[in-house]
């Protein structure tokens, strides 16, 4: 069993809906990182976090440590939302283990 | 100015020829890391260096080597590159202490046929 694991892998939306991306790991961190990978293959930092909620524009990010737990939300999503979305925890020793990653396809 | 570059972007290549990919930074980190990424895969953890006198074994270092020139250099060389090392790789980077966050670069996308 993989240490992080994404769902779904897989998600369509249409323009303006809600989107949830969640992601649950199985081991201690010190932290989780949400990252953004377009279609071009580069990969942007979305979020670091460690407890509570983190807003930044339309996005979302927030965690439970108790429960192991991670959610992205995109509100009013838009077609250049779709990327692939993918969630990484630290483990200490400044070693990030990965998600595979959930791909979103936003249709106007 | 990207503040991780890498280097090529994309490369095709041949069986049992040797490669190096080519990863600088701008951002004065002392922590650099190596990344390959497979389709449907999380990315895995090549080689990493904390310093330019320290490099360590990451999950799937066979068939890899790396070198830290200076803290602002990291390579990664595939010394006789097979097909099962096609893939997208990333180098990222990170400070010492603090926040830990780590940087990525654009990534590069290495074909060996």
């Amino acid at each position: 069993k993989n240490e992080v694991e994404q769902s779904p892998q897989n998600l369509t939306a249409q323009e303006g809906e809600f989107i949830t991306i969640n992601c649950s790991y199985s081991v201690g961190i010190s932290a989780l990182h949400w990252l953004q990978q377009h279609p071009g293959g580069g990969i942007v930092s979305l979020f670091m976090l460690s407890s509570g909620k983190k807003k930044h524009g339309r996005l979302i990010a927030t965690i439970n440590i108790q429960e192991k737990h991670s959610s992205l939300h995109i509100t009013a999503s838009h077609p250049r939302d779709s990327a692939v979305y993918i969630c990484a925890v630290y483990k200490g020793g400044n070693k990030l283990v990965f998600g595979a990653g959930t791909i979103l396809r936003v249709k106007s | 100015d990207a503040d991780v570059t890498q280097t090529p972007r994309n490369r095709i290549t041949k069986t049992g020829k040797r490669i190096m990919l080519e990863c600088s930074q701008t951002k004065g980190h002392d922590r650099m890391y190596w990344y390959r990424q497979d389709p449907g895969l999380g990315l895995q953890l090549i080689y990493y260096s904390f310093d330019v006198k320290d490099i360590n074994k990451g999950e799937i270092s066979d068939g890899y080597s790396v070198s830290r020139q200076a803290q602002a250099k990291f390579s990664l060389s595939l010394e006789s590159a097979i097909p099962n090392q096609t893939a997208l790789y990333f180098c990222a980077t990170s400070e010492t202490s603090g926040r830990n966050e780590q940087f990525f670069g654009p990534g590069t996308r290495l074909t060996v046929l």
